[in-house]
């Protein structure tokens, strides 16, 4: 089992409409990293959050530490969304810092 | 544009080759991790420097190495090349260990 698990592994969209990106994990984390990676190829941090809710534009990020679960959220979809979404979380190994776990990512389409 | 300068961008060599890939972190970065991403693994932590010694090692084959020079860049050494090794390396900086992570734009390698 993979110590990250994403769901859905692909999703095609409307536009417009509001996108769930879920992240369940199973390690002690202090940190859960949200990435952008671009059909480029490039990636972009989108949000670092080790508890609550953050917010950046149409993008919001949330984690639940109890249920080890963080969701992205999108709301009134672009076509420029389109790309692969990558959760990553940072086991923690006793306070020390561990290094990054990725999931497999979300291929999202927005279609116009 | 993250501030990462990663080169070349494509690398195209043969089987028992040597490679050397090149990471400029942003500038004030003192953190550099290298990260493999392939079309069956997804994205793999490979090695992670900070102010020059290094810090943390993922999945890093032995026939890999890397270093982080005084001036901050890094290079990653890859040797005796084989077909599996095709990949996108990317390489990230952050200010300091456990912070958000800045990713260049990858080296694209190919072997043939």
């Amino acid at each position: 089992k993979n110590e990250v698990e994403q769901s859905p592994q692909n999703l095609t969209a409307q536009e417009g409409e509001f996108i769930t990106i879920n992240c369940s994990y199973s390690v002690g984390i202090s940190a859960l990293h949200w990435l952008q990676q671009h059909p480029g190829g490039g990636i972009v941090s989108l949000f670092m959050l080790s508890s609550g809710k953050k917010k950046h534009g149409r993008l919001i990020a949330t984690i639940n530490i109890q249920e080890k679960h963080s969701s992205l959220h999108i709301t009134a979809s672009h076509p420029r969304d389109s790309a692969v979404y990558i959760c990553a979380v940072r086991e923690n190994y006793g306070g020390s810092q561990g290094n990054l776990i990725f999931g497999k990512g979300t291929k999202l389409s927005v279609k116009p | 544009d993250s501030g990462v300068t990663q080169t070349p961008k494509h690398l195209i060599t043969a089987t028992g080759q040597r490679v050397t890939l090149r990471c400029s972190p942003r500038s004030g970065d003192l953190s550099v991790y290298w990260y493999q991403q392939s079309l069956d693994q997804g994205l793999q932590f490979l090695i992670q420097y900070y102010n020059g010694e290094e810090r943390a090692k993922g999945n890093i084959l032995e026939r890999f190495s890397a270093q982080q020079f005084p001036d901050l860049h890094s290079e990653l050494n890859l040797s005796s090349l084989e077909l599996g090794d095709s990949a996108l390396y990317f390489c990230a900086s952050s200010v300091a260990i456990g912070q958000p992570q800045h990713f260049g734009d990858g080296t694209r390698l190919s072997i043939l």
